[in-house]
């Protein structure tokens, strides 16, 4: 069995500002970690994943995310904030054997104040 | 990256109606696909998992007969919604398998909005 647990459903930083988004998961087997964005009525896009690689994974348009396995935890990092990140990110997870199916959290929505 | 195509982005039909939705990955072959819901305001909820060749996989409290789900090529699936009802008005998205064992990598569609008036 596998979960991951989203802190906080609406995060509000200005522009510029850091973002920290938090995630904690949890799973039976080593577990792959992702984190996808979706802009309004849109499908998701990966952000970036961890792979049991290294623990420090840098993804798309400036974000990032550290696997931490002794806080069972995986937040999503960037240093300064744009407009453009507003939108909502899902943190998820599946185990690392063969194809299982992803479980996501319950979403972050991210607003950006100019 | 891999491209997944979902179509149609939106539909709009009477209260009884079957509408369905299609899902083609557009250059790889996908030998498993997923279908999720997601509500407004609230997560991808998986439907079903889709193999290519056999039948679908639900989910527990996912009706089979009412989401009917058929994966007759390694990049097609679709998902009918049968005798829908304002209920089932819902943000549809599948997503498709690429690569296999750790390599495996899973690409998402557009989504499909769905109002059942």
């Amino acid at each position: 069995a596998q979960s991951v647990t989203q802190l906080g459903s609406h995060v509000s930083v200005s522009e510029g500002a850091l973002v920290l988004l938090r995630c904690n998961y949890s799973s039976s087997v080593p577990p792959y970690l992702f984190w996808y964005v979706q802009y309004p009525n849109q499908g998701l896009q990966l952000l970036l994943k961890y792979t049991s690689a290294a623990t420090l994974v840098k993804g798309i348009n400036g974000f990032e995310a550290e696997f931490k396995k002794s806080e069972t935890s995986f937040h999503l990092t960037k240093p300064s904030a744009h407009m453009s990140d507003a939108a909502e990110y899902f943190c998820a997870v599946k185990g690392s054997g063969g194809y299982q199916k992803v479980t996501f959290g319950t979403g972050t929505k991210l607003q950006v104040i100019p | 990256g891999a491209v997944v195509s979902q179509h149609p982005s939106w539909v709009i039909c009477k209260s009884g109606t079957s509408v369905k939705i299609e899902c083609r990955s557009l250059d790889f072959q996908a030998t498993t696909m997923f279908w999720y819901r997601q509500f407004p305001k609230q997560s991808l909820m998986l439907m079903a998992t889709s193999n290519e060749g056999s039948k679908a996989t639900y989910e527990q409290g996912v009706e089979k007969d009412k989401f009917l789900i058929n994966h007759a090529s390694l990049t097609l699936s679709t998902l009918t919604v049968t005798s829908a009802h304002p209920e089932d008005s819902s943000f549809y998205i599948c997503s498709a398998a690429r690569g296999g064992g750790s390599n495996t990598e899973a690409f998402f569609g557009q989504g499909t909005r769905l109002t059942v008036v």
